[in-house]
């Protein structure tokens, strides 16, 4: 499974546009980029998939550069309940693949008023 | 909407005890996962099964079992346990019709 890096941590303020950038150089041709959501004491939640290009949907946006070793989450006007940790996944985890997905560390997304 | 319920959001146990830990989906999905998430080092796949009493092992299947008897139910199964796994316990699903997976709130764990 492809390693990802992640920044630790990063602050914003309310209603600001937050980038969160996730390295993953060695990718391979089947792996998607997932990205989840988690507060304190929940379950991650789901908030967008892709495989190259832009992908947009109500909650964010994923950039991905045609070498595809990088992705970038775009949270547009975030707001104080937009603070928790966000993950970056990579793995084949097309079309709800039973094989296992590997967290890293996060990041831990502060929005502050 | 779509739903995975894990019965306890805490639970104390003590050292020696055999601990069931239930998930329940209602998507109808083939697979359940359980992960344990601990400060540090991130969510571990601890086991997986796509199918009725089917399993896999994760990367720390140690001192864990699973039971899989309904395709809805994935049962995590601590035989005797330690205080090692004194943990957040988070059970998710996914089915071959969607891309995401779908978490528990999950189960915080203390093992005294």
């Amino acid at each position: 499974l492809a390693k990802t890096t992640q920044p630790i941590s990063m602050d914003s303020y309310e209603g600001q546009e937050v980038n969160i950038t996730c390295s993953h150089n060695n990718i391979a041709t089947n792996d998607y980029i997932t990205w989840y959501q988690q507060f304190p004491s929940q379950g991650p939640r789901f908030i967008i998939q892709g495989y190259k290009t832009k992908v947009t949907n109500e909650v964010a946006s994923l950039f991905i550069p045609a070498d595809r070793k990088s992705s970038t989450l775009s949270l547009p006007r975030v707001s104080l309940s937009d603070t928790a940790v966000y993950y970056c996944l990579v793995g084949a985890s097309e079309r709800g693949s039973a094989r296992q997905l590997t967290f890293g560390s996060g990041t831990q997304l502060t929005v502050l008023p | 909407d779509v739903k995975v319920t894990q019965s306890s959001r805490y639970l104390v146990k003590r050292t020696g005890e055999k601990v069931f830990l239930e998930c329940v989906q209602d998507m109808d999905h083939e697979n359940m996962f359980w992960y344990r998430q601990d400060p540090g080092l991130g969510l571990r796949l601890i086991y997986f099964s796509y199918d009725v009493k089917m399993k896999e092992k994760g990367d720390i299947p140690e001192g864990y079992s699973v039971s899989r008897e309904k395709k809805e139910r994935f049962s995590l199964i601590l035989e005797s346990a330690s205080t090692n796994q004194t943990s957040m316990y988070l059970c998710a699903s996914n089915s071959i019709a969607n891309y995401g997976y779908t978490f528990g709130s999950g189960t915080r764990l203390t093992v005294v």
